[in-house]
This record gives structure tokens, C-alpha cells and sequence, in this order.
């Protein structure tokens, strides 16, 4: 079974500082990607930044970034000079390479909080 | 950008009723999606749909439910005989078709329609 694991049900932050949210996966497959989804609140959940499994370089979106572990499974995000608009809930996702567009496996998210 | 729209963004339900929630996909978008996440808990996959037809469906996803495209804009979650566990936000998505060698496309959402069965 596909599994996405966020450790961290809330994190805070002061503006301006460097976040880091945590998130595990579990799969037996070689080949899948990764996201990590911004839900601000009563908005839709918007694509922050994805990865390719097969890619060693990590991904970034310019202040957000990824740490991708592949033997670890793990697909960190961080976040540096955080603003008050970051303010949300984070959902890491996965879904495997199947050669067309597959279900998303979600996190329980994790509530970010913006501290000015 | 353009965007994927639910309506409504609020439905009330009494138990036993039928309900269905209706998405407007991105028109260039030829997967569309489910999801549900019953407050507290993870967003989950309900169901797949491409080329008319059911793609992929979730354990969730029982005879209770019904999708359609009754048309070249719209694409509908039907709900029959509610239940109180129905009660959920849900979520349409949709992508592009997949485009070969440039991977994965990622999946657009809308605000979802929070769905209450009293």
C-alpha cells in the first residue's frame, strides 16, 4: 500500500525566517512523483512544487525548496524568508509514474502559521 | 489562470437524500478527479475519469456513487442515499492529458463543496 506520512500537524514560523515541513512516503515503486499542495484557508489547494523520482537534483520554486531522500523516503519542503501570505496548510502528496495522470496519495497536511 | 470551479460551495443534505456536485474542469483538461476529506482526517481519492469513462475508483467509491459528464464543461458527483458519514468536504481536480516524455501533469483543484448530511 501507498502511504504519505506528515509528521507535523502544526508548525510556526516568524516572518522572514526558514521553515522546514516534514513528510515520509512508503511505495514500492521505482518510478513516481511527488508534490507538496498549499491550502490557504476556504481556498483551493494549489501545486507549491514537484518532484520526479528519477531526478537526484531537488526541485525548487524560488523560496520554496524540496530535500529529496529517495532511499529514505523522504521529501521535506522548505520554505525560507517566510511571509504572512505562506500561512496554510501543507499536504504532501505522491502518485506513481503509470504513464498518465494517476490518483494523489495525501498527507494529514500540516498547519503553518506565520508569525509577524 | 483559469481555474476549476465546485458548486455549490455548501451543500445541506437530509440522510437519505440524493445529492449531486457539480465542476466546471479547466477546458483544456482531460482527466478529472475526486477527492473527499472528512474534516480532521486526509484527503482522499474517490475516483478517476478519462475518455468518458471511469479510469481508477477508491474502495469509498461504492454503488452509492455515480459520476458523469453530461456535457463538454460539467463533470458531476452523484451521491444517492446520503449518509451521515457522507458528510465531507469534496474536491474535483483535473489535468492535462499526458503529455509522453514531459511526465506526470499535475492535478488542478477547486475550493471543493463542504457537503453536511443532517
Amino acid at each position: 500500500a501507498q502511504t504519505v506520512t506528515q509528521s507535523q500537524p502544526e508548525m510556526s514560523v516568524q516572518e522572514a525566517e526558514t521553515v522546514t515541513l516534514s513528510c515520509t512516503y512508503d511505495t514500492s515503486e521505482s518510478d513516481y512523483y511527488l508534490f507538496w499542495y498549499k491550502q490557504p484557508p476556504s481556498r483551493q489547494m494549489i501545486l507549491v512544487i514537484r518532484q520526479e523520482a528519477y531526478k537526484q537534483q531537488n526541485a525548487t520554486e524560488n523560496r520554496f525548496s524540496v530535500n529529496f531522500q529517495k532511499a529514505a523516503k523522504s521529501f521535506s519542503l522548505k520554505i525560507s524568508d517566510s511571509q504572512l501570505g505562506d500561512a496554510a496548510m501543507y499536504f504532501c502528496a505522491f502518485t506513481p509514474d503509470q504513464g498518465g495522470s494517476e490518483k494523489l496519495v495525501f498527507g494529514k497536511g500540516t498547519k503553518l502559521t506565520v508569525n509577524p | 489562470e483559469p481555474e476549476v470551479t465546485q458548486t455549490p460551495s455548501h451543500q445541506v443534505t437530509q440522510m437519505g437524500q440524493e445529492v449531486i456536485l457539480r465542476c466546471v474542469p479547466i477546458s483544456n483538461h482531460l482527466y478529472f478527479y475526486w477527492y473527499r476529506q472528512i474534516l480532521g482526517q486526509k484527503v482522499e481519492f474517490l475516483v478517476s475519469f478519462y475518455n468518458n469513462e471511469i479510469s481508477e475508483k477508491s474502495e469509498i467509491f461504492d454503488d452509492q456513487f455515480s459520476v458523469e459528464r453530461p456535457d463538454g464543461s460539467n463533470f458531476t458527483l452523484k451521491i444517492r442515499s446520503t449518509k451521515l458519514e457522507d458528510s465531507a468536504m469534496y474536491f474535483c481536480a483535473s489535468s492535462e492529458d499526458f503529455k509522453g516524455g514531459s511526465g506526470q501533469q499535475p492535478q488542478h483543484f477547486g475550493d471543493g463543496t463542504r457537503l453536511s448530511i443532517l
